[in-house]
């Protein structure tokens, strides 16, 4: 079983489209959690952290649920530049960050 | 700032050659890492650098891998000899210290592909 895992996608969505990812992780005495995006050719760029009693940063929702050991990112109100992929951190110790597989999100006028 | 610099973009080269990847981490970061990216495996971890120390190779793939970091603003990635399952995207990314809340700041990558 991998130590992050996100359904791949893509997720195909029409613009105002309201979509949610979710990630599951295997270490429970993980720390620390967060969403990075990262555009095709680029490199992954932090989006949010991810805090207990979960997080807002505009159109954004981070949530994370220890119990099930899932965390999720839902976009509210998609725009053309949102598409991306969108991939799951773990901080399990130190600075061992685990990235999830990934996913790809469309989001199409 | 300019961020974190790697060279070269992008490396062609033939099974058996030796290839060097650079990185120059954000001026005043403590900590730099080294990711390999493929569409099989996605970002892995090979090594990261705390104070110029290596604290874990444990991702390194194999002898034919080697990192060093010789000064706070320099880092190479050495394969010898590359193989042509070596081709990936190599990232290189720095934090301001080590810290489970600390945020990667990652180049720009290095396209690799071994032919």
């Amino acid at each position: 079983r991998k130590e992050v895992e996100q359904d791949p996608g893509p997720f195909n969505v029409p613009e105002g489209a309201t979509v949610a990812f979710n990630c599951t992780y295997s270490n429970s005495a993980s720390q620390s959690f967060f969403w990075y995006r990262q555009d095709c050719r680029k490199e992954p760029k932090l989006l949010m952290s991810v805090y207990s009693s979960g997080n807002e940063d505009g159109r954004f929702t981070a949530q994370l649920n220890r119990a099930s050991q899932y965390i999720s990112l839902l976009i509210r109100d998609s725009k053309l530049s949102d598409s991306a992929t969108y991939l799951c951190v773990v901080n399990n110790a130190g600075n061992m960050l685990t990235f999830g597989g990934g996913t790809r999100l469309m989001v199409k006028p | 700032d300019a961020g974190v610099i790697q060279s070269p973009r992008h490396e062609v080269t033939e099974m058996g050659q030796e290839v060097t990847l650079r990185c120059k981490p954000i001026s005043g970061h403590n900590s730099l890492f080294w990711y390999r990216q493929t569409m099989m495996r996605g970002l892995e971890l090979l090594i990261y650098f705390n104070n110029n120390v290596p604290i874990d190779d444990s991702g390194m793939p194999e002898d034919r891998f080697s990192a060093k970091m010789p000064n706070a603003s320099f880092s190479t990635l050495k394969i010898q000899p590359s193989e042509p399952r070596d081709s990936a995207v190599y990232f290189c990314a720095s934090s301001l210290r080590a810290g489970t809340n600390e945020k990667l700041f990652f180049g720009s990558g290095t396209q690799l592909s071994v032919l």
